[in-house]
């Protein structure tokens, strides 16, 4: 079984202030892990994603993310927020290996809201 | 390329109706996945059809229902509509080889009365 807990349900940072968006999750097998971002009225783009090698991970738009074995966790950061990043984020976790066949476990989301 | 084309956009229904959304997943890839999101429960997974077989599928009771056909092409159907059945449906499409890398669509509001 697998789950998702993601810290915080409403973040709120100033532009150009770091954001961190909390992730840890629960799996019995090795993982796969995904940050998706969701803009008002529209579905999850992808941001990154973890499958094997390197734990530190880059994606779109400066977001990455650090997968920590020791400590499940694998959560989201940007040195500087900008206005566009205000979105509301999910953490998804998958079986790795390929098996899941279309099914993430998503955590319930983060609210991300940048000031000026 | 085009992305993931979920249709209608937009659906009304009243309780005990049944209702059809469409979608039509990325040319080429061959798996279609379903999601329903609520504010309450968040995102969860329906079920997934890779060349017009169902691999996988969610705890969801058997109103809820899919298929695809041969072109890749994926509807879900709800039969017997009830109140809480209002959210928003996602479509997502992956090649089906096994990284799981999701393209989601729009989604279809549903909004049942």
């Amino acid at each position: 079984a697998q789950s998702v807990t993601q810290l915080g349900s409403h973040v709120s940072v100033s532009e150009g202030a770091l954001v961190l968006l909390r992730c840890n999750y629960s799996s019995s097998v090795p993982p796969y892990l995904f940050w998706y971002v969701q803009y008002p009225n529209q579905g999850l783009q992808l941001l990154l994603k973890y499958t094997t090698g390197a734990t530190l991970v880059k994606g779109i738009n400066g977001f990455e993310a650090e997968f920590k074995k020791s400590e499940t966790s694998f959560h989201l950061t940007k040195p500087s927020a900008h206005m566009s990043d205000a979105a509301e984020y999910f953490c998804a976790v998958s079986p790795a290996g390929g098996t899941s066949y279309g099914k993430l476990t998503f955590g319930q989301g983060t609210i991300l809201t940048v000031h000026p | 390329k085009a992305g993931v084309t979920q249709t209608p956009r937009y659906l009304i229904k009243t309780r005990g109706q049944q209702v059809t959304l469409s979608c039509s997943p990325i040319s080429g890839h061959r798996s279609v996945s379903w999601y329903q999101q609520t504010p309450g429960q968040g995102l969860q997974f329906l079920f997934e059809y890779f060349s017009e077989t169902q691999r996988n599928k969610g705890n969801f009771p058997g109103r809820f229902s899919g298929r695809q056909f041969s072109n890749s092409r994926s509807e879900m159907n709800v039969s017997t509509l009830e109140l809480g059945d209002s959210a928003l449906y996602l479509c997502a499409s992956s090649s089906g080889t096994g990284l799981e890398k999701l393209f989601f669509g729009s989604g279809t509001q549903l909004s049942v009365l």
